[in-house]
């Protein structure tokens, strides 16, 4: 079965640099997802793309972060400039165009980020 | 707003007992979907089982079922003769269409863990 892939999938990095999570959609999927899982709670919707342009954007998908389609496969999210709070596993994930709102999202097994 | 309420944060039970996880969610939307995802130890989401809001039929999958009352707003997860390795945090997700994609608000998960 086609999986959605991420790398890395430990990412350690100090506060105020800049770092790129890259995913691998299922590839005939045309909707790109970022959420984020911080340790013990809940996951929180980041982004989705559609079309090689943000559809929706949540309150913390602020100026730091940014997602980019550099070809036809990759899905990168990049935030400019961690802070200790960004620290989070951080899932990609990507569902059908045809059945937009009504197939699963495939989640990859998600980036661990750990900000220092 | 869409929400997703999970009232148990952990349980714990003994191997081969039955367990029913609660979900209960809250939208305006008359079309939506309804998702269970198992978040093992390795931290991975691994789909489960999708519902739309038209089909309140219950579902058994193996020693898995759900239980879908549209009229209390809720999708409850029972696993019957548990096994340690159904330990892991569940989370139930709801899905709303905007603008094509889709909309997903997790609960907060109830973590789960089955003792020999």
């Amino acid at each position: 079965e086609p999986e959605v892939t991420q790398t890395p999938s430990h990412q350690v990095t100090q506060m105020g640099q800049e770092v790129i999570l890259r995913c691998v959609p299922i590839s005939n999927h045309l909707y790109f997802y970022w959420y984020r899982q911080i340790l013990g709670q809940k996951v929180e919707f980041l982004v989705s793309f559609y079309n090689n342009e943000i559809s929706e954007k949540s309150e913390i998908f602020d100026d730091q972060f940014s997602v980019e389609r550099p070809d036809g496969s990759n899905f990168t999210l990049k935030i400019r400039s961690t802070k200790l709070e960004d620290s989070a596993m951080y899932f990609c994930a990507s569902s059908d165009e045809g059945n937009a709102y009504n197939s699963p999202l495939h989640f990859g097994n998600g980036t661990r980020l750990t900000v220092t | 707003a869409q929400k997703v309420t999970q009232a148990q944060t952990e349980i714990s039970v003994v191997e081969k007992e039955d367990v029913t996880l609660d979900c209960v969610y809250e939208t305006r939307d008359t079309t939506y979907y309804l998702f269970w995802y198992k978040q093992p130890p390795s931290g991975e989401l691994v789909f489960l089982i999708r519902r739309n809001s038209f089909d309140e039929q219950n579902e058994i999958s193996g020693r898995y079922s759900w239980n879908f009352q549209k009229s209390t707003s809720s999708f409850n997860f029972t696993i019957t003769a548990s096994q340690v390795v159904d330990s892991a945090v569940y989370f139930c997700a709801l899905s709303v269409p905007s603008g094509g994609y889709q909309k997903v608000t997790f609960g907060t998960g109830t973590k789960l863990q089955v003792i020999p």
